[in-house]
């Protein structure tokens, strides 16, 4: 079976510009999450997303933004990128959006802003 | 605010020994205690889930152990090896996401 994948696996842009991550869960897990990761730091929690509907945001701006499609798979968007916006990007997903399974990560996408 | 520390930063020891990597949690209100394996430039790689309701998790060479009362978790690995360097991750699940801490960067030297 196929785990999560995310696309791109690394993508640089220049500071202004917008950006959209993908993210596509296991099989069945209808519930996506996604996590930023800055050099150094664990993982912070940016969104969750259970049957289409937001049902979790974390402590970032409004230029940050994503949805889920009826197949479950999601976006992650930002825009007016900033330097601080370079991190690797993880996508997670999971069975049910109240954890109690356990969350499966995907391989991330690397974003670089020049 | 749930805040999650792990204790040591970065930890270097020969192979073959036992090894003890901690984690602790300011909120005891967790439904679960998910341990995480991330190599270099890599996403992460689930080893253990402990729920709320249980004690520990055995998954061959790895042993996960939890105490919501005190707020601390424990991974132990058992017979250390060089494949094991990594950097190990905990995270305190609550509501709907996932509350990670910094990490231990584990060497194993041959």
């Amino acid at each position: 079976d196929a785990g999560v994948t995310q696309s791109p696996t690394h993508l640089i842009k220049t500071r202004g510009q917008q950006v959209t991550l993908r993210c596509s869960p296991i099989s069945g897990h209808k519930s996506v999450s996604w996590y930023q990761q800055v050099l150094g730091q664990g993982p912070q929690f940016i969104f969750q997303y259970y049957e289409k509907e937001e049902r979790g945001r974390g402590n970032f701006p409004d230029r940050f933004s994503a949805r889920q499609f009826p197949n479950y798979s999601s976006e992650l968007n930002v825009n007016a990128l900033l330097l601080g916006d370079s991190a690797l990007y993880l996508c997670a997903s999971s069975l049910d959006w109240a954890i109690n399974y356990g969350y499966t990560f995907g391989s991330g996408t690397r974003l670089t802003v020049v | 605010k749930q805040e999650v520390t792990q204790i040591p930063a970065a930890l270097s020891v020969p192979e073959g020994e036992n090894l003890v990597l901690n984690c602790s949690f300011t909120d005891s209100a967790i439904y679960n205690l998910q341990w995480f394996r991330q190599d270099p430039g890599k996403g992460l790689t689930s080893l253990l889930l402990i729920q709320s309701s249980q004690r520990e998790q055995t998954s061959g060479r790895l042993n996960a152990s939890l105490d919501k009362s005190s707020g601390r978790s424990t991974l132990y690995i058992a017979a250390s090896q060089p494949g094991d360097s990594a950097t190990y991750l905990c995270a305190g699940g609550t509501a709907s996401k996932l509350t990670f801490g910094t990490g231990t960067r584990l060497q194993v030297t041959l």
